[in-house]
């Protein structure tokens, strides 16, 4: 059973400041992706990377791919209130079409 | 374009009964997967569906079972209900394809007692 690791559990931050979630794994992902979700919604899809190295951007949001393709991580920059939510990591092992879920980092952004 | 719908949003059971919760999928996409979302594991896969065909399988136990129909909606069945199986049950449909982004509906809540 593959185990994939999502750290901090829980982040208060005050609007404006920047953030790092982390995402790391044992084994190698064959591709992984980010989510957030609100309270009484079902998981969103932020973005998916599949290249060891990748780096994508999203507004404020930047997420990266490990070289090895075991870890990943979402860096947020001036956080605002409506960044507020869990965010989740999922990752693809082999061709398998399942994921595995990170824990969930829950983000709370205060004015 | 419709989302993903999940009904009912809420239950409530008591234990030993079974449930049934049903899944509409965008429309197009034929693969549907369900997934277990509770405070102290998260979320976690239970199975996926793909023209009808069970085509991935978590660790969950018999009692959990689906199946899918050839208009692509997905049923999901849990028998034997224990107080445990209390959590928020998410379906996600997508094309099917390795990497084919996941679209999830807002999940049914369900309260066993």
């Amino acid at each position: 059973t593959q185990l994939l690791e999502q750290s901090p559990q829980f982040l208060s931050i005050q609007e404006g400041e920047n953030l790092t979630v982390y995402c790391n794994s044992s084994s190698v992902f064959s591709s992984l992706q980010w989510y957030r979700q609100e309270p009484g919604e079902g998981p969103v899809l932020l973005v998916t990377v599949v290249t060891g190295g990748e780096v994508k951007k999203l507004k404020r949001l930047t997420f990266q791919f490990g070289d090895a393709r075991k870890d990943s991580s979402l860096h947020i920059t001036a956080a605002q209130p409506g960044d507020t939510g869990l965010y989740l990591c999922a990752g693809a092992y082999g061709s398998a079409r399942q994921l595995t879920f990170g824990s969930g980092t829950q983000l709370t952004v205060l004015p | 374009k419709a989302g993903v719908t999940q009904t009912p949003r809420y239950l409530i059971k008591t234990r030993g009964q079974q449930v049934t919760l049903s899944c509409s999928p965008i429309s197009g996409h034929r693969s549907v997967s369900w997934y277990q979302q509770t405070p102290g594991q998260g979320l976690q896969f239970l199975f996926e569906y793909f023209s009808e065909t069970q085509r991935n399988k978590g660790n969950f136990p018999g009692r959990f079972s689906g199946r899918q129909f050839s208009n692509s909606r997905s049923e999901m069945n849990v028998s034997t209900l224990e107080l445990g199986d209390s959590a928020l049950y998410l379906c996600a449909s997508s094309l099917g394809q390795d990497n084919s982004p996941l679209h999830f509906g807002n999940g049914t809540r369900l309260t066993v007692t």
